[in-house]
């Protein structure tokens, strides 16, 4: 199993639908997770943080389940603005010498 | 928040010469900085994992003789691509981490090479 697995898509979809991407991790003793967006050409930038079960913040809602080592994002009332590669990554437990495991990373395409 | 500056931001060069690429924390000290390469359409690869005053650490898979890196103070680490080709082509980008208990990494604007 990778150690963090995405659906790359890609995920087409109309302005205002919402939308859900999962990313599955395979460390189990991971406890810190990250949605980072990237847009063409751009470097990663910070999306969301997850530390416990979730956080939310405005139309992006992302969700933690450590039982089955998944994290979701989900992105209401899409923006063609929100069209871009989303990368989930998932640091191994522990200070801030380690290494990022990044995701394939999921394309999004928000359509007029 | 914290700043990476990452220079330059583009470079074209020709095959057979050298490309030193520039990560700086402007306003962190970070004791280790990753670089990573990410091809057209593809995720971002590790690379290397390089720590201050001490030797990098490679990927699997990565030249650490063609991709040489230093970190000779809390806020700089440079890549060298060595003797480039065209296959050596990418989006290079660095990251930092400053201390804490969880890692949030901070990116640099990421340097396209592109070897004629």
């Amino acid at each position: 199993r990778k150690e963090v697995e995405q659906d790359p898509g890609p995920f087409n979809v109309p302005e205002g639908a919402t939308v859900a991407f999962n990313c599955t991790y395979s460390n189990s003793a991971s406890q810190s997770f990250f949605w980072y967006r990237q847009d063409c050409r751009k470097e990663p930038k910070l999306l969301m943080s997850v530390y416990s079960s979730g956080n939310e913040d405005g139309r992006f809602t992302a969700q933690l389940n450590r039982a089955s080592q998944y994290i979701s994002l989900l992105i209401r009332d899409s923006k063609l603005s929100d069209s871009a590669t989303y990368l989930c990554v998932v640091p191994p437990y522990g200070g801030a010498t380690n290494k990022l495991i990044f995701g394939t990373g999921t394309l999004l395409a928000v359509q007029p | 928040g914290a700043v990476v500056s990452q220079h330059p931001s583009r470079v074209i060069c020709k095959s057979g010469t050298s490309v030193k690429i520039e990560c700086r924390s402007l306003d962190f000290q970070a004791t280790t900085m990753f670089w990573y390469r990410q091809f057209p359409k593809q995720s971002l690869m590790l690379m290397a994992t390089s720590n201050e005053g001490s030797k990098a650490t490679y990927e699997q898979g990565v030249e650490k003789d063609k991709f040489l890196i230093n970190h000779a103070s809390l806020t700089l680490s440079t890549l060298t691509v060595t003797s480039a080709h065209p296959e050596d082509s990418s989006f290079y980008i660095c990251s930092a981490t400053d201390r804490g208990p969880y890692t949030e990494a901070f990116f640099g604007q990421g340097t396209r090479l592109t070897v004629v």
